[in-house]
């Protein structure tokens, strides 16, 4: 079965300053790979997803991720952070012919002015 | 745009009660998912659906229950809730390809039982 980890709980970042957020994943075979983020209080969004091709993933909202099979990481990032962008963004992992996702435990985002 | 969406956003119920929890999609999607989030756990799947009155445990089914007897609705349902169903519960389908692929959400039920 395949397994996330996203070693950071929390990051706190200033505004127009790079987010990166880290993803680990855990499985055989070529795993298909999401990032959402949920807002307070809200769902969760779709952010971007893997499943071939081109490693390195564009997303909405700026972000883009990089898909690195030696490392087993699917790694968020975003260049200039904006004050909206304070969030918990969770990191998810399917396979092929199974419904199901795993999600990580969250990274929670806070950015100071 | 794929709209779920959930009966409530906040219920308050009584330890004993038989909560039932709401949700629909829109899209004709064939998958359609429960999962309760928990701070520091992420988001565990408690039971999903294939397919019209299909239905399968997820990680955590232990006092839950489900139903679906129509494609878009698929109901969450808390038999006698207690204390540790207190959560913010998650509803989301998806098209139903069998290939790991997108999960759309709803809003989300925050729960608390007294």
């Amino acid at each position: 079965a395949q397994s996330v980890t996203q070693p950071d709980i929390h990051i706190t970042v200033s505004e127009g300053a790079s987010l990166e957020l880290r993803c680990n994943y855990s499985y055989g075979a070529t795993p298909y790979l999401f990032w959402y983020v949920q807002s307070p209080g809200q769902g969760l969004q779709l952010l971007l997803k893997y499943f071939s091709g081109d490693t390195l993933v564009q997303g909405i909202k700026g972000f883009e991720a990089e898909f690195k099979r030696s490392q087993s990481s699917f790694n968020l990032r975003k260049p200039s952070v904006h004050w909206s962008d304070a969030a918990e963004y969770f990191c998810a992992v399917g396979a092929l012919n199974d419904y199901k996702l795993s999600f990580g435990a969250g990274t929670t985002v806070t950015v100071r002015a | 745009d794929v709209k779920v969406t959930q009966s409530s956003r906040y219920l308050v119920k009584r330890t004993g009660e038989k909560v039932f929890l709401e949700c629909v999609q829109d899209m004709d999607h064939e998958n359609m998912f429960w999962y309760r989030q928990d701070p520091g756990l992420g988001l565990r799947l408690i039971y999903f659906s294939y397919d019209v009155k299909m239905k399968e445990k997820g990680d955590i089914p232990e006092g839950y229950s489900v139903s679906r007897e129509k494609k878009e609705r698929f109901s969450l349902i808390l038999e006698s809730a207690s204390t540790n169903q207190t959560s913010m519960y998650l509803c989301a389908s998806s098209l139903g390809l069998g290939e790991g692929e997108t999960q759309y959400f709803g809003p989300g039920t925050r729960l608390l039982v007294l």
